[in-house]
């Protein structure tokens, strides 16, 4: 049974760049979120997808911007980069309709770098 | 005011101690809560969800305090492999987002 999975692993870009970085969620999850952690703190929501719709979304910019796909897979593209988006990128899985609905899965996450 | 708030230490402590980690939380309304362990460069894994009740799992005991908005953490003989940062973590709404404290280093040495 594979877990949530990340693409790419590390990532470097320059500022004003364009990113877009992909999730898998764990198989029969329904429901991805993403993250940002930035080194010494603690992951912070960036939104919540589900239905191919964006749910909710935690406090960043509308340069973050997301999308779900029919098979549920995830991308979040980040435009006009700026140098505090370097961060660990996570992505989060669940089953909305499931017992537990709070339990989320964390892929291995996607470290980006803009330089 | 953070949302969930965590003391980062670290904390150093020999093979075998016992460690209490506290975490506090501001919205009431917060619903859920959880401990979850990171490991160097790795992504966050569940540990053990937070009950009123209070719960145990092995050498792990964890605390909520619904009225004072408190949650614990409390490791008993701890292990080399203990080592890692531990993230005090609550859920606003059911079925909603993550809000995640910045975290708590714990180093345990021989």
């Amino acid at each position: 049974d594979a877990g949530v999975t990340q693409s790419p692993t590390h990532l470097i870009k320059t500022r004003g760049q364009q990113v877009t970085l992909r999730c898998s969620p764990k198989s029969g999850h329904d429901t991805v979120s993403w993250y940002q952690q930035a080194l010494g703190q603690g992951p912070q929501f960036i939104f919540q997808y589900y239905e191919e719709e964006e749910r909710q979304r935690g406090n960043f910019p509308d340069r973050f911007s997301g999308h779900q796909f029919p098979n549920y897979s995830s991308e979040l593209n980040v435009n006009a980069l700026l140098l505090g988006d370097s961060a660990l990128y996570l992505c989060a899985s669940s089953l909305i309709s499931g017992q537990d609905l709070n339990e989320q899965f964390f892929g291995p996450g996607t470290r980006l770098t803009v330089l | 005011r953070k949302e969930v708030e965590q003391d980062p230490g670290p904390f150093n402590v020999p093979e075998g101690a016992t460690v209490a980690f506290n975490c506090t939380y501001s919205n009431s309304a917060s619903q859920s809560f959880f401990w979850y362990r990171q490991d160097c460069r790795k992504e966050p894994k569940l540990l053990m969800s937070v009950y009123s009740s209070g719960n145990e799992d092995g050498r792990f005991t964890a605390q909520l305090n619904r009225a004072s908005q408190y949650i614990s953490l409390l490791i008993r003989d701890s292990k080399l492999s203990d080592s890692a940062t531990y993230l005090c973590v609550v859920n606003i709404a059911y079925g909603n987002k993550l809000v995640f404290g910045a975290g708590t280093i714990l180093r345990v040495k021989s």
